[in-house]
């Protein structure tokens, strides 16, 4: 299993501010997921963050609005910017590993939750 | 269109009760079907995992069925706890595409 931490864990930020969010994996990964949660929803897929290239977006999601870094393999952050308060969410850090006997399975990070006033 | 319908959207039983949520999906070509369990304010946290070939895997009192012909899964919950009060997310999984159900909220009431 992969055993994934976010920074910070929570926060509230002011309408056109940035907030930069980490993800730390305790072992080498190849991609990154980075999921929001809006209040009372499931999880949508921002982008995939692959090391040593640039990040790949789902539609609705542009690099402008939530840049994405991934330095080495073992961590990313996800900065939401120029935030309004329909970004209030949680966001989650997410990776892919392999499970003895079960293939993939995918783990998630405690998530950011965000609150934009 | 690859799709995941969770139902019921909440549900509360008493402590001690069992619970069945269930998951249609039509998202193809399948790989494997996952069960999460999701506290408020956390990450999800994965319960089952669950191929094309297998119909039944058990993770303490929880226990996920698959039938991949009517594209089908429920997840039973027995003797319910008090801790058992979250979010239940299905999220199924085809060859480059991972589609998330919306969840059923379950409260278990003392």
């Amino acid at each position: 299993s992969a055993v994934i931490s976010q920074k910070p864990s929570r926060d509230i930020c002011q309408r056109g501010t940035s907030l930069t969010i980490q993800c730390q994996v305790d072992s080498q990964v190849t991609m990154m997921f980075w999921y929001r949660q809006q209040p009372g929803q499931s999880l949508t897929l921002i982008a995939t963050a692959n090391q040593g290239s640039e990040a790949t977006y789902e539609s609705g999601f542009v690099i402008d609005k939530f840049p994405i870094s991934r330095p080495n393999l073992t961590f990313s952050t996800l900065t939401v910017s120029n935030m309004s308060p329909e970004d209030s969410s949680i966001y989650l850090c997410s990776v892919v590993g392999s499970t003895s006997g079960e293939g993939d399975e995918q783990f998630f990070g405690p998530g950011t939750r965000l609150t934009v006033l | 269109k690859n799709q995941v319908e969770q139902s019921p959207q909440s549900l509360i039983i008493l402590e001690g009760k069992n619970c069945t949520l269930q998951c249609n999906y039509t998202v193809s070509p399948f790989s494997n079907l996952r069960w999460y369990k999701q506290d408020t304010g956390r990450g999800p946290v994965s319960l089952t995992i669950m191929t094309f070939s297998e119909n039944t895997k058990s993770n303490g009192r929880y226990t996920a069925t698959l039938d991949a012909d009517t594209k089908q899964s429920s997840l039973h919950i027995t003797a319910s706890q008090l801790s058992d009060s979250a979010s239940y997310i299905c999220v199924v999984s085809a060859s480059f595409k991972t589609i998330f159900g919306a969840g059923t909220r379950l409260f278990v009431k003392a």
